[in-house]
């Protein structure tokens, strides 16, 4: 059963950079079917779709983020990140890992709640 | 961006009971909308993709129509671990894949 686990700090400071990572176990996201995301939620907002990595390197961002953010594997430990810089209040989130399985996120993982805060 | 827009926002419902969730898209989007469950502390679960085929080990009383630009998600026979909050996703426009509000469904 594939499984995905978030892990990170959960408080980063203003104007700096909010660093996650996800380790997949059950699969390998080497594999050519999948691509591989993160997606937050904001307290009190909806879900809102970051961006993925498909296991090439190649990437998709959602336009909202395009300029902050940065997402990559690392093949060796089956995992991968998320980084997003100069962050505010407002990336105050819980933010999950995902798969994507083109379509659909048929696979997530529990979210770690990051607050943003001096 | 594709605007999501789910109704109700929160609805109340008892055990036994059939519930029906709506989420309307701002444009066409065809067939790709995906339906999900999402508990408090849990992972997130995919229950419909496609607008009607059921994801793999989800109970057959949750049903989706739809296409275009209406869809919705009933819940028959709704069960105590029913009661989370459900939300649509469009997966035509790759970017961005956008989510709806969501629905709380309690007791």
């Amino acid at each position: 059963q594939l499984q995905l686990q978030e892990s990170g700090p959960g408080l980063v400071k203003p104007s700096e950079t909010l660093s996650l990572t996800c380790t997949v176990s059950g699969g390998s996201i080497s594999s050519a079917n999948y691509y591989w995301g993160w997606i937050r939620q904001s307290p009190g907002k909806a879900l809102e779709w970051i961006g993925n990595v498909y296991y090439s390197g190649s990437t998709n961002y959602n336009p909202s983020f395009q300029s902050r953010v940065t997402i990559s594997l690392d093949t060796s430990k089956n995992q991968f990140s998320l980084k997003l810089i100069s962050v505010t209040a407002a990336d105050t989130a819980r933010y999950y890992c995902a798969r994507r399985n083109w379509q659909k996120v048929d696979y997530w993982g529990q979210g770690t709640l990051v607050t943003v805060s001096s | 961006d594709i605007q999501m827009t789910q109704s109700p926002s929160s609805l109340s419902a008892s055990v036994g009971d059939s519930v029906t969730i709506t989420c309307r898209a701002s444009q066409n989007v065809y067939s790709y909308v995906n339906w999900y469950q999402v508990k408090p502390g849990k992972a997130p679960k995919l229950l419909i993709f496609g607008a009607s085929t059921l994801q793999s080990g989800v109970p057959s009383r949750f049903r989706g129509r739809g296409s275009g630009t209406d869809f919705t998600l009933t819940i028959s026979s709704l069960q105590f671990e029913d009661f989370a909050v459900y939300y649509c996703q469009q997966s035509y426009a790759v970017t961005p894949w956008t989510f709806g509000q969501g629905t709380m469904v309690d007791i």
